[in-house]
């Protein structure tokens, strides 16, 4: 079974400038999630989607960050515009179900904002 | 608000040795509760879960975890480390019985592993 997809894995880019990340959950899973985790830090949940549907995004700075998952399978992620505190690794990650279902990672995609 | 200490930043262990990372978690309830391993440059593996019944749960790779709920704990244990096991170590919690299965994490755990 192939795991949760990301892409790329490794970006650099300028602040002020946009950025955007891909994600693709295992197959037949309904819920995904995008985690932020700053070095040193655990993951810190952005953004979680049942479906097409946003479940919780109390967490997502609105004003630069955005996400979608318009059919209900692959996702993306952008900031627009980075800023310096945006260096972080983010993780996407994919479960059946929502509570209580195991959560299963991609590799992750290290963003660097100079 | 619920929280998760992971009161040891950086845990040197000699290979052969005996392990014990350390979880405390804040929530009114009982939560669900998860290990997770990081080897750098990769995602998140679940080790081991609890969500009820037996307090000792047993997981991958030789870890096993103990629910305390007395002491608010949920410490990860391994009889005898592997330098493979070197690696950054997370305990996560998750509301019961909610609708969102969103996880939060402690600060981490990095393991060293003394040939």
């Amino acid at each position: 079974e192939a795991g949760v997809a990301q892409s790329p894995r490794y970006k650099i880019i300028e602040k002020r400038q946009s950025v955007a990340f891909w994600c693709n959950p295992i197959s037949g899973h309904a819920t995904l999630y995008w985690y932020q985790q700053i070095l040193g830090q655990g993951p810190k949940l952005l953004i979680q989607f049942q479906n097409n549907g946003v479940v919780d995004d109390s967490q997502l700075p609105k004003d630069r960050f955005s996400a979608e998952r318009l059919k209900g399978v692959d996702s993306t992620l952008k900031i627009q515009p980075a800023k310096l505190e945006d260096s972080a690794v983010y993780l996407c990650a994919s479960s059946l179900g929502s509570s209580g279902h195991e959560q299963f990672f991609g590799p992750g995609t290290r963003l660097t904002v100079l | 608000a619920q929280s998760v200490t992971q009161p040891d930043i950086h845990i040197t262990v000699s290979e052969g040795a005996s392990l014990e990372l350390r979880c405390n978690y804040s929530y009114g309830a009982t939560p669900y509760l998860f290990w997770y391993v990081q080897s750098p440059g990769q995602g998140l593996q679940l080790l081991l879960k609890y969500f009820s019944g037996d307090t000792l749960v047993q997981g991958i790779k030789g870890f096993e975890a103990e629910f305390k709920r007395s002491q608010s704990s949920f410490n990860l244990r391994k009889p005898s480390v592997h330098w493979s096991d070197a690696a950054e170590y997370f305990c996560a919690v998750a509301p019961y019985g909610g609708s969102q299965g969103n996880l939060i994490f402690g600060k981490g755990t990095k393991l060293s592993v003394k040939p």
